[in-house]
């Protein structure tokens, strides 16, 4: 399996503009997750999928992120407008079991200038 | 709210010692203990899981795991250069994974 793929890999934008990220999770696995990870914050949990539903999305920090799974295969995570702040890298990540390993994608390192 | 406790280091260990890397957490009902290896610029990549109270060997890594402590530690014996990463502790019961922040570890040749 080629693991869990995520594009893009670098994102510069604007203040105010749209960014969208996206994940492939490994196949099988039933659970995704979405994090963001920076230095002062570390790693953090943002929303995360079962079967293609949200599960749990109190991690978002606020309603200009929003999050979809439309299939088993893809997902995606939506910034808009995108701020100075949201500058970080965002990690997808997936798994068999809510509380089993999670395997992580290569990560988004998202700029907003 | 679920913490999970490391201290962010750096830890500087010279080549071929044994590093030692410490994860407290609060939530008593935890049941499943992984350790993450993160190298700069790179994703978390998993390197030991741990379940039961005890010690989990695999190659130069030794997960132990004291659930009355509420603590799970990482050895690195022989520590090589290659090793020098941030070492993310995660921990769960029933529930997502909750990470800490993780510990620098530096291996000096």
């Amino acid at each position: 399996d080629a693991g869990v793929i995520q594009s893009p890999r670098h994102e510069v934008t604007e203040m105010g503009q749209e960014v969208t990220l996206r994940c492939k999770p490994i196949s099988g696995h039933d659970y995704l997750f979405w994090y963001r990870q920076t230095m002062m914050r570390g790693l953090e949990l943002l929303i995360y999928f079962n079967n293609n539903v949200p599960i749990d999305d109190s991690g978002m920090p606020e309603d200009r992120f929003s999050a979809k799974m439309p299939n088993a295969s893809f997902s995606t995570l939506k910034i808009q407008p995108s701020e100075p702040r949201d500058s970080a890298v965002y990690f997808c990540a997936s798994s068999l079991r809510t509380d089993g390993e999670q395997y992580f994608g290569p990560g988004t390192r998202l700029t907003v200038t | 709210q679920k913490e999970v406790e490391q201290n962010s280091g750096p830890l500087s260990v010279p080549e071929g010692a044994i590093a030692s890397l410490n994860c407290t957490y609060s939530d008593r009902v935890s049941q499943s203990f992984f350790w993450y290896r993160q190298y700069s610029g790179k994703s978390p990549e998993l390197i030991m899981s741990i379940y039961s109270n005890g010690d989990k060997e695999d190659g130069r890594f030794t997960a132990q795991l004291n659930k009355a402590s509420q603590y799970v530690s990482l050895l690195i014996r022989d520590s090589q250069p290659s090793d020098s990463a941030t070492y993310l502790c995660a921990v769960s019961g029933n529930t997502p994974l909750v990470f800490g922040k993780g510990t620098r570890l530096s291996v000096i040749a």
